[in-house]
C-alpha cells in the first residue's frame, strides 16, 4: 500500500532554513507527480508546489515563489522541500501527497513545521 | 492564485442527504475539470473523495457524488452517517501549473 511518511519539521527562527523529506512507498514513485499541501494551525489547506514525475518541472504557489525549493531524488524515492527566509505565517503542517490528474490521491501524515523567535 | 469559494459549515441528521458548494472562477473551477474535493477529520491527513469533478477512488462509498455547473462545484454526500462529520475541502486546477484550495466546509451530523 502507498506510504508516504515526511520528516524535518521541528522549530526555526524567522529567516533561517529548514529541509523537509518525503518517504515513498507501495508505488512506483518515479512515475508521479508529487505534491507539497501545508495547513496553518485552525486553518485550511494551501497548495504549496508540485514536481513533476521526472523533477524537470517545478510549480510554486506565489506565496513561497523564489524562498521555496521543491525537489525529488528518485533513486532514495524521496521528495524534498527546502525552505529558506522563512516567515511566521510559514508555519503550518506540511504535507506531501502523491499527485494524480491535479489531485493528491495519497497523502503522508504530515509534519509541523513552527518558525518563532 | 484566489482561493475557491465555500460555505464555512453544513449540517444535516443522519440518513439525510447535503450538498456543499465550491465557487471559482473560469480560470479554475469553470476553466478544467480538474476538480477534486477532500474529506479530512479532525488531526487526520486529508483523504480523496473525489477527482476529476465526479469520480470516486476506489474504496470510498457512492453515497459521495459531486458536480460540476459553470463555476460552481459541488459535493453531495448521501444517507449521511456519524462518521462523515469531518471538514470537506475542494481544489481545483487553475491553469499554469497550478492548484488552488477551497477553504473548506465543516459538515456537521446532527
Amino acid at each position: 500500500q502507498v506510504q508516504l511518511v515526511e520528516s524535518g519539521g521541528g522549530v526555526v527562527q524567522p529567516e533561517r532554513s529548514l529541509r523537509l523529506s518525503c518517504e515513498a512507498s507501495g508505488f512506483t514513485f518515479s512515475s508521479y507527480g508529487m505534491h507539497w499541501v501545508r495547513q496553518a494551525p485552525g486553518k485550511g489547506l494551501e497548495w504549496v508546489a508540485v514536481i513533476s514525475y521526472d523533477g524537470s518541472s517545478k510549480y510554486y504557489a506565489d506565496s513561497v515563489k523564489g524562498r521555496f525549493t521543491i525537489s525529488r531524488d528518485n533513486s532514495k524515492n524521496t521528495l524534498y522541500l527546502q525552505m529558506n527566509s522563512l516567515r511566521p505565517e510559514d508555519t503550518a503542517v506540511y504535507y506531501c501527497a502523491k499527485g494524480s490528474s491535479w489531485s493528491g490521491v495519497s497523502w503522508g501524515q504530515g509534519t509541523l513545521v513552527t518558525v518563532s523567535s | 492564485q484566489s482561493a475557491l469559494t465555500q460555505p464555512p459549515s453544513a449540517s444535516g441528521s443522519p440518513g439525510q442527504s447535503v450538498t456543499i458548494s465550491c465557487t471559482g472562477t473560469s480560470s479554475d473551477v469553470g476553466g478544467y475539470n480538474y476538480v477534486s474535493w477532500y474529506q479530512q477529520h479532525p488531526g487526520k491527513a486529508p483523504k480523496l473523495m473525489i477527482y476529476e469533478v465526479s469520480k470516486r477512488p476506489s474504496g470510498v462509498p457512492d453515497r459521495f457524488s459531486a458536480s460540476k455547473s459553470g463555476n460552481t462545484a459541488s459535493l453531495t454526500v448521501s444517507g449521511l452517517q456519524a462518521e462523515d462529520e469531518a471538514d470537506y475541502y475542494c481544489s481545483s486546477y487553475a491553469g499554469s501549473n497550478i492548484v488552488v484550495f477551497g477553504g473548506g466546509t465543516k459538515l456537521t451530523v446532527l
